[in-house]
């Protein structure tokens, strides 16, 4: 499978603190995108980064590449209550389908 | 734009009974996709068309037709549903230059 891997499975941070979380691959890629899913809704795109970069800035997110590695890593800043999802990391191989890992899941306690 | 909508949101169907999935989006994309979500597997690939009148299986697709008459819709079409098809079924389609994919919210299913 070209699935990708997040870890951890689940994080549990208190509010206010950084999150961090990682995705590892399997094959050569187009890009790398981020998705967020509240629970029990469809999933969100947050950021994508091209295979040609290292790292990508949006907001409060922060996303890097390291393809030598295949890995890549999702940072929230400054988390808030509402930050509670699961982020899924899903790569995209040039063959028209996105392959999606198994998700982190973020508590954020107030 | 009401973005990708999917009907219905909740069903309950019989084993062996059949019925249909609706998607539809309203941004012209030309990319849409089927997934399903179980605990802990993530999404995996149903089907996919990459414009109207042209479909191609994903990585899970045995028990499930689509066809893509007009690139608003994509429905997905359970021939005899059985209990291993109970899930969660997400619609996405995609026009961008990136592949970034834009998701439905999603169709409950439970098959008794």
């Amino acid at each position: 499978s070209q699935q990708g891997e997040e870890d951890p499975q689940a994080l549990s941070i208190q509010e206010g603190e950084n999150a961090t979380m990682n995705c590892s691959y399997k094959t050569s890629i187009n890009n790398l995108q981020w998705y967020r899913q509240n629970s029990g809704r469809g999933l969100v795109h947050l950021i994508l980064i091209r295979s040609n970069e290292r790292e990508k800035h949006s907001g409060r997110l922060r996303v890097t590449l390291d393809t030598s590695k295949k890995s890549s890593s999702l940072l929230i800043t400054a988390s808030r209550a509402a930050d509670t999802a699961s982020y899924f990391c899903a790569t995209d191989t040039g063959a028209n389908n996105l392959f999606f890992g198994t998700g982190t899941r973020l508590t954020v306690i107030p | 734009n009401a973005g990708v909508t999917q009907t219905p949101k909740f069903q309950v169907l019989k084993t062996g009974q059949s019925m249909t999935l609706q998607c539809a989006q309203d941004m012209n994309h030309e990319y849409m996709s089927w997934y399903r979500q179980d605990p802990g597997m993530g999404l995996r690939l149903i089907h996919y068309s990459v414009g109207a009148g042209i479909t191609d299986q994903g990585e899970v697709p045995n028990g499930y037709n689509v066809s893509r008459s007009t690139t608003e819709d994509f429905p997905l079409r359970l021939l005899s549903a059985a209990p291993s098809q109970t899930s969660v079924y997400f619609c996405a389609s995609s026009g961008g230059t990136y592949n970034e994919q834009f998701f439905g919210p999603g169709t409950r299913l439970t098959v008794l």
